[in-house]
């Protein structure tokens, strides 16, 4: 089945770091990828829609210039998260969906831990 | 503004119980509905997907069953094992915005 790979699986850094963030699909193209932020114990909520070859949509309340995603190829979005801060500790996942098929579901990475110091 | 709630947050069973997991959403507009099972630290791992114009989905022990008209899903899970032991998320695809909005999640133990 179709496989989404996110990398790195944890990371662990210092504040005032950036971070950066792959998520790639494997097996088919993804005109649009989705970045999602979760804490804990609580649900996914969408951070911003990256769109191949545009710019990201982003949800209101996320910040752009904190949150930078790229999507230069249809199998690769990136979340950069600049001068991170203990607060932007969390889980980040990403999914993918098919471009062929706008039907099937979309297809989840295994997610990102991120830990600031 | 699509809302999507679960109910129960936590649920702990027996071995070998028949349990549902509730969900409920606030627009009927939806294209489909998720379930997904997610472990502790990990990832999505998509369970269930039901199309806007189906009524439900099956897949092994799992039953999904959506009615758009009251704004609810549910999943069965039957002849419960440890290894179920998770937490259970639903997702709606909203027409409208196209986006994925998730509830809050049942947690499940399943107890040997």
């Amino acid at each position: 089945g179709a496989v989404v790979s996110q990398h790195p699986s944890r990371v662990i850094c210092k504040s005032g770091t950036s971070v950066k963030i792959e998520c790639r699909s494997l097996d088919f193209q993804a005109t649009t990828m989705f970045w999602y932020r979760q804490f804990p114990k609580q649900s996914l909520m969408l951070m911003a829609t990256s769109n191949e070859g545009s710019k990201a949509t982003y949800e209101q309340g996320v910040e752009k210039d904190k949150f930078l995603i790229n999507h230069a190829s249809l199998t690769l979005s990136t979340l950069t998260v600049t001068s991170a801060h203990p607060e932007d500790s969390s889980f980040y996942i990403c999914s993918a969906r098919d471009r062929r098929d706008s039907n099937q579901p979309q297809h989840f990475g295994d997610g990102t831990r991120l830990s600031i110091l | 503004k699509q809302e999507v709630t679960q109910i129960p947050a936590a649920l702990s069973v027996p071995e070998g119980e028949n349990l549902v997991l509730n969900c409920s959403f606030t627009d009927s507009a939806i294209y489909n509905l998720q379930w997904f099972r997610q472990d502790p630290g990990k990832g999505l791992t998509s369970l269930l997907l039901i199309q806007s114009s189906q009524r439900e989905q099956t897949s092994g022990r799992l039953n999904a069953s959506l009615d758009k008209s009251s704004g609810r899903s549910t999943l069965y899970i039957a002849a419960s094992q440890p290894g179920d032991s998770a937490t259970y998320l639903c997702a709606a695809i909203s027409s409208n915005t196209g986006k994925l909005i998730f509830g809050q999640g049942t947690t499940l133990q399943v107890k040997p």
